[in-house]
């Protein structure tokens, strides 16, 4: 059972440099979302789907993308990567807003760049 | 502005003794909030959630409990065991888009 599935799983990046993370899951969710984890500022939402073709910003999206082509997938683009976005990003999914309990997160992506 | 807040960043207790987490928010149309623990090197894995309309929510060991004129709720469990030791984060959820704003997480440490 794979549920949320992140890649890579660790990356190091050169200051200025693109890369996209790629989050896919396989519970035909609708929803999906992009968060970051700094320490003692918990997890902060970057992006997020309601649906296939679908992106919204949430509170930090400066210096990302998104793209959601494919229902099972939402990738992650940093197009010119910062120090300010080392972190770890986990991706998560959920099939129903209404139940909270419902919202599933990858392992993590840790990220840093230099 | 953070919206759900966990003012205390550690907590530690001795096994078999009540751990008590705390949460705070500030907006008032939050309907749904959840505990997540994670372990180092995992994503979060969902604990107990408990809706606005509510005042508590039990499974277990695990109680939340909600105060709303307060906008606050915590997190009780009972007896407290070495393996809930981990980082737990409160979320508020807002609107129907399923996002959930975060707290800061707070590390609790079971001592055997």
């Amino acid at each position: 059972n794979a549920g949320v599935t992140q890649t890579p799983k660790f990356r190091v990046l050169k200051t200025g440099q693109s890369m996209t993370l790629l989050c896919a899951q396989d519970m035909n969710h609708e929803y999906m979302y992009w968060y970051r984890q700094d320490p003692g500022m918990g997890l902060r939402l970057i992006h997020y789907s309601v649906g296939e073709g679908t992106t919204a910003k949430g509170e930090v999206p400066d210096g990302y993308n998104v793209s959601r082509l494919k229902k099972q997938n939402f990738l992650l683009g940093l197009e010119s990567a910062a120090p300010s976005q080392t972190s770890v990003y986990f991706c998560a999914s959920s099939n129903h807003a209404r139940t909270g309990n419902t919202i599933y997160f990858g392992e993590g992506s840790w990220l840093t760049v230099v | 502005d953070q919206q759900v807040k966990q003012n205390s960043p550690s907590l530690s207790v001795q096994e078999g003794r009540i751990s008590i987490l705390n949460c705070d928010y500030t907006n008032s149309m939050f309907d749904y909030f959840l505990w997540y623990k994670k372990y180092p090197a995992e994503g979060p894995t969902f604990l107990i959630s408990i809706s606005s309309i509510k005042d508590k929510n039990e499974d277990g060991r695990f109680t939340v409990f909600l105060n709303k004129s307060a906008k606050h709720l915590s997190l009780h469990i009972v007896p407290s065991q070495p393996g809930d030791s981990a980082v737990y984060f409160c979320a508020a959820r807002s609107g129907n888009t399923g996002k959930l704003i975060f707290g800061q997480g707070t590390t609790l440490q079971v001592k055997p």
